[in-house]
């Protein structure tokens, strides 16, 4: 099972929106709509921020936003600021029931 | 709220078994329709998930990793375990252990603090 594209880092100004890709193939992101997005901040803990591509847990802001098309999610980021800055992580279901995590992209917030 | 907590040596020989515990307090593994999974994360990479377990004993693993590993659940201690066997130093890493969706959904969450492993003789 390979591990699921991610762009290795993606910048912002604060304000901005940025997108983070996350691809797949039709045996994971593009089968199912089972991805979920963690956001980890250096020497943290991932945090959990989207689930089943679109829904956010309590207590996440609506600044964080997913969608999916084809074999491709996305993670949208709204109204940039400083603490985004941090790595995010998509995951996915796959159509062996493995899981599997994408290659991690680096949000800089310019 | 669910917390987990992971235990074990934080250094292991080349060729011996890694072995970690993960205490869950706040819930109980028995009767939740929840998976308890391992994933790691080597120093300065990303995410690897490793595997999960059912409070019935059910296992699936990475296929990458499937002859190393063994997940075990002890539901009267509400604790689950991992084994990975024949370790490298590619086997150092941060192991978090991590409640997981059921069957019809994908996420993890809340996770364990997570524990280094440096696999060094």
């Amino acid at each position: 099972q390979s591990a699921l594209t991610q762009p290795a880092s993606v910048s912002g100004s604060p304000g901005q929106s940025i997108t983070i890709s996350c691809t797949g193939t039709s045996s994971d992101v593009g089968g199912y709509k089972y991805v979920s997005w963690y956001q980890q901040h250096p020497g943290k803990v991932p945090k959990l921020i989207l689930y089943d591509v679109s829904n956010r847990p309590s207590g996440i802001s609506n600044r964080f936003s997913g969608s999916k098309s084809g074999n491709t999610a996305s993670l949208t980021i709204s109204g940039l600021q400083a603490e985004d800055e941090a790595d995010y992580y998509c995951s996915s279901y796959t159509s062996s029931s493995a899981r599997v995590f994408g290659t991690g992209t680096k949000v800089t917030v310019l | 709220q669910v917390q987990l907590q992971e235990s074990g040596p934080g250094l292991v020989r080349p060729s011996q078994t890694l072995s970690l515990s993960c205490t869950v307090s706040g819930g109980s593994i028995s009767g939740s329709t929840y998976y308890w999974s391992w994933i790691r994360q080597p120093p300065g990479e990303g995410l690897e998930w490793i595997g999960h377990i059912h409070q019935s004993g059910s296992t699936f693993y990475s296929p990458s990793l499937k002859s190393r590993v063994l997940i075990s659940v002890d539901t009267s201690e509400n604790q689950f375990s991992l084994k990975v066997t024949s370790v490298t130093a590619a086997d150092t890493a941060v192991y978090y252990c991590v409640r997981s969706s059921g069957a019809f959904s994908n996420w993890f969450d809340p996770w364990g603090q997570g524990t280094l492993v440096t696999v060094s003789s």
